[in-house]
């Protein structure tokens, strides 16, 4: 089945630091999606792209859709510690292929953020 | 508030026990799902429901009954289970169709311990 590796796992930064992660396929997709879950609760919507090279902000995170429709990043501008929590890809496959309607998540990264 | 509830929000079963889950979605969306959150895995789909009909069970032990008596709710009726079915159980729901908005939105989730 369709696989995202996203990367990197896990990361522990300062407050006030960026944060970049990415998620990357050998399949094509034609819709990205970016999730947070905070502890305890069910992931939340950030960022939906829908077309190869999108580039959209939700306040201080940005997202963009890989030009190649095989990955997407997304980037978080001086971080707070309220930005912990599991960062989620997810993506769906267009429409004809075999991966079409169903969303594929990636493995998730843990981000802490020290105050 | 995401638009979807599940309750209980906890839940501690043994093993002979019957139990079911339940989730309600305000959105007005045509398909809903099940999804399980275990420790260090990505999220697995368990099923989908469109327009109350199953369109997809992705080879989950027949010890998790879902069922949709309409496309406002989901349950998820359980018997029997084993302790590594311990997780965190997602529903979510979405629209269907062929348009690239096919965002899905999740509950906060259902924690089952069972012992």
């Amino acid at each position: 089945g369709q696989q995202l590796n996203q990367s990197p796992q896990s990361m522990f930064i300062q407050e006030g630091e960026d944060v970049s992660m990415n998620c990357t396929s050998s399949s094509i997709f034609n819709t990205w999606l970016w999730y947070k879950q905070d502890p305890g609760e069910g992931p939340v919507l950030l960022i939906a792209l829908y077309k190869a090279g999108e580039l959209t902000s939700n306040g201080r995170l940005t997202a963009q859709f890989g030009i190649t429709r095989k990955d997407s990043f997304l980037n978080i501008s001086a971080s707070i510690p309220s930005d912990v929590g599991i960062y989620f890809c997810a993506s769906r496959g267009f429409a004809g292929g075999t991966s079409y309607g169903k969303l594929t998540f990636g493995q998730g990264t843990i981000l802490t953020v020290h105050p | 508030e995401t638009g979807v509830t599940q309750t209980p929000r906890h839940l501690v079963m043994g093993m002979t026990n019957k139990k079911s889950l339940k989730c309600e979605q305000h959105l007005g969306h045509n398909a809903m799902y099940w999804y399980k959150q275990s420790a260090k895995k990505p999220l697995e789909l368990m099923f989908v429901y469109n327009f109350k009909e199953q369109t997809e069970n992705n080879s989950v032990p027949s010890r998790f009954s879902p069922e949709c008596p309409n496309s406002s709710h989901l349950f998820l009726h359980l018997h029997t289970l084993q302790p590594e079915d311990s997780a965190l159980y997602l529903c979510a729901s979405s629209f269907t169709g062929v348009d690239s908005g096919n965002t899905i939105y999740f509950g906060e989730g259902s924690w089952l311990t069972v012992v």
